[in-house]
């Protein structure tokens, strides 16, 4: 079963507009993560945020985590053509569900941004 | 440094073979996971490897295996295929176990007729 389901399914957008996906979890994590795919293609890693951490960013992308509401939101600024993909948030079943960790995928968000 | 590489990257089969898919993870990373990808399920794992050792289990059926190499690359099987298993077939490499970023393969698409 998805730990992380994101929201909204699909985004559609003008270039230059900021794109904001949203990210809601179960249980408790060590840290979450954002991963872009291109159709088709494999993923490709965009930012880490761990437990302890409230906001991160990298670039054009601002990760905020509110763990208290079990949530994440991933804001990409002024959005290019190249920035259409889906996007995934990702979680670790973290140590008190017991075994080890391991990653657990949404199902994506996908976003368009028109030329 | 060399990405993951996955083959082959396209394998058209038939129900009830099997096939072999392989992963060459990024020189210097140990842990080696695998993901079934379809349109209905999303991403899902399928196990882990580290050190040669299996190091986690997704829910997948027997027919679902893999193993690891001393020099980290990885292969998984699948036998008797059934028309459900088509699917993207990730492959993610990482220098620790676990949790942490994961580089990812281009993946193989497998179709099964």
């Amino acid at each position: 079963s998805q730990q992380g389901e994101e929201d909204p399914q699909a985004l559609s957008i003008q270039e230059g507009e900021n794109a904001t996906m949203n990210c809601s979890y179960k249980t408790s994590i060590n840290n979450l993560q954002w991963y872009r795919q291109n159709s088709g293609r494999g993923l490709v890693h965009l930012i880490l945020i761990r437990s302890n951490e409230r906001e991160k960013h990298s670039g054009r992308l601002r990760v905020t985590l509110d763990t208290s509401k079990k949530s994440s939101s991933l804001l990409i600024t002024a959005s290019r053509a190249a920035d259409t993909a889906s996007y995934f948030c990702a979680t670790d079943t973290g140590r008190t569900q017991g075994g080890s960790e391991k990653l657990v995928f949404g199902k994506g968000t996908k976003l368009t941004v028109n030329p | 440094k060399a990405g993951v590489t996955q083959t082959p990257r396209y394998l058209i089969k038939t129900r009830g073979q099997q096939v072999t898919l392989s992963c060459s993870p990024i020189s210097g990373h140990r842990s080696v996971s695998w993901y079934q990808q379809t349109p209905g399920q999303g991403l899902q794992f399928l196990f882990e490897y580290f050190s040669e050792t299996q190091r986690n289990k997704g829910n997948f059926p027997g027919r679902f295996s893999g193993r690891q190499f001393s020099n980290s690359r990885s292969e998984m099987n699948v036998s008797t295929l059934e028309l459900g298993d088509s699917a993207l077939y990730l492959c993610a490499s990482s220098s620790l176990a676990g949790s942490y970023e994961q580089y990812f393969g281009p993946g193989t698409r497998l179709t099964v007729t």
